[in-house]
């Protein structure tokens, strides 16, 4: 079963707007990671933040995290054309599972 | 490897025959796992292996799916009596750390299976 559920499940913008994707999430984690796919190919670890982080940053990427609302949020910010791909979230597996949990993924469509 | 390598990159079968999948991870990490993917939807985990040992095998459908590591690094998914419902793409991944914690995993690039 999928833990993690992207809101919106498309999305398209120009180049040079910013991006938000919102991932929320069932049980109780330690860690939430997001993740870009180009092309229903591999799968490309964009950031981790922990469930004692409220924010983080790396490079264009900012991602939030509220385990009160058990929400996470992605923001892209001054996308280009190359930002183009599905993203998803993904989380633990109950009982601290090795195993992540995937959303369904939003994809990600920017405009030159 | 740089990379996690996955061979081949896509694979046709008829139905009924027996498919073997090939997960080459980034050389010392001790845990692989192996995800499917339907179209539109997000990876699921199938198993997962830390070491030569499958850890957690829970994702796997059925008995018709099975997976080693026998020497800890290589891991291979066997799918045998292929079904149409068995296409998708396959994904292996391989971390440092456990549960991908600190730097998440690294995937391969996947095996596109069609079962026709």
């Amino acid at each position: 079963s999928q833990q993690g559920e992207e809101d919106p499940q498309a999305l398209s913008i120009q180049e040079g707007e910013n991006a938000t994707m919102n991932c929320s999430y069932k049980t109780s984690i330690n860690n939430l990671q997001w993740y870009r796919q180009n092309s229903g190919r591999g799968l490309v670890h964009l950031i981790l933040i922990r469930s004692n982080e409220r924010e983080k940053h790396s490079g264009r990427l900012r991602v939030t995290l509220d385990t009160s609302k058990k929400s996470s949020s992605l923001l892209i910010t001054a996308s280009r054309a190359a930002d183009t791909a599905s993203y998803f979230c993904a989380t633990p597996g109950q009982g601290g599972s090795e195993k992540l949990v995937f959303g369904k993924g939003m994809k990600l469509t920017v405009n030159p | 490897g740089a990379g996690v390598s996955q061979t081949p990159s896509n694979k046709v079968t008829e139905k009924g025959k027996y498919v073997e999948l090939r997960c080459d991870p980034i050389s010392g990490h001790t845990a692989l796992y192996w995800y499917r993917q339907s179209l539109g939807q997000g990876p699921e985990f199938l198993i997962y292996f830390q070491g030569t040992g499958a850890a957690d095998d829970s994702g796997l459908p059925n008995d018709r799916f099975f997976a080693v590591r026998p020497e800890g690094s290589v891991s291979t998914l066997k799918i045998q009596r292929t079904e149409r419902g068995d296409s998708a793409v396959y994904l292996c991944a391989s971390s440092l750390h456990f549960g991908g914690d600190v730097e998440g995993y690294t995937f391969g690039s996947g095996t596109r299976l069609t079962v026709v």
